[in-house]
């Protein structure tokens, strides 16, 4: 498997403007999560789905922030309009479970997606 | 409000010496504790994880352990190699829910 892929790696837009990032989770993972990494805060979870299903979207930041996952392969997170605040870099993460101990709850990342709004 | 912290945002250790990297968390349900490791430029990765019933966890250059009184975890990484320069990501796991992250330690090894 070729592990989580995101598109695009770079994206710069200017303000205002929608922005759209992909992501294709792992074959047979059944939870994908969606990270923005922060010098302030880290590794910040935005939301999460669960076959397909949003779980958790407490971390989204503002209404101009949406995602979905459409089938098991395929999920996007949108911001609309985007702000220069949003730039960040924005990773997706894949994994067959959330719970503890072994594999469970290993997350497998992207390579992440830079995003810069001017 | 953060629930697993790394105070150091950067460390600076020799080739050859030990490197302790440090993690806090406030919530006391936390099962289950992982290392991530990040180099620039790519997702970060998995390193070592720890069981809450645990204290210690070895994988080769890599122990990690925890002390739940303290609500403290910390990884160790001896010797330290160049190629072990990177950011560190500490994080946590409660039962089902989500994996919570810190804001990471950026770990320098000077030959």
């Amino acid at each position: 498997d070729a592990g989580v892929i995101q598109s695009p790696r770079h994206e710069v837009t200017e303000m205002g403007q929608e922005v759209t990032l992909r992501c294709k989770p792992i074959s047979g993972h059944d939870y994908l999560f969606w990270y923005r990494q922060t010098m302030m805060r880290g590794l910040e979870l935005l939301i999460y789905f669960n076959n397909n299903v949003p779980i958790d979207d407490s971390g989204m930041p503002e209404d101009r922030f949406s995602a979905k996952m459409p089938n098991a392969s395929f999920s996007t997170l949108k911001i609309q309009p985007s702000e220069p605040r949003d730039s960040a870099v924005y990773f997706c993460a894949s994994s067959l479970g959330v719970g503890a101990g072994g594999e469970q709850g290993l997350a497998f990342f992207g390579q992440g997606t830079r995003l810069t709004v001017v | 409000d953060q629930q697993v912290k790394q105070n150091s945002p950067s460390l600076s250790v020799q080739e050859g010496r030990i490197s302790i990297l440090n993690c806090d968390y406030t919530n006391s349900m936390f099962d289950y504790f992982l290392w991530y490791k990040k180099y620039p430029a790519e997702g970060p990765t998995f390193l070592i994880s720890i069981s809450s019933i645990k204290d210690k966890n070895e994988d080769g250059r890599f122990t990690v352990f925890l002390n739940k009184s303290a609500k403290h975890l910390s990884l160790h990484i001896v010797p330290s190699q160049p190629g072990d320069s990177a950011v560190y990501f500490c994080a946590a796991i409660q039962g089902a829910q989500k994996l919570v992250f810190g804001q990471g330690t950026r770990l320098t090894i000077n030959p």
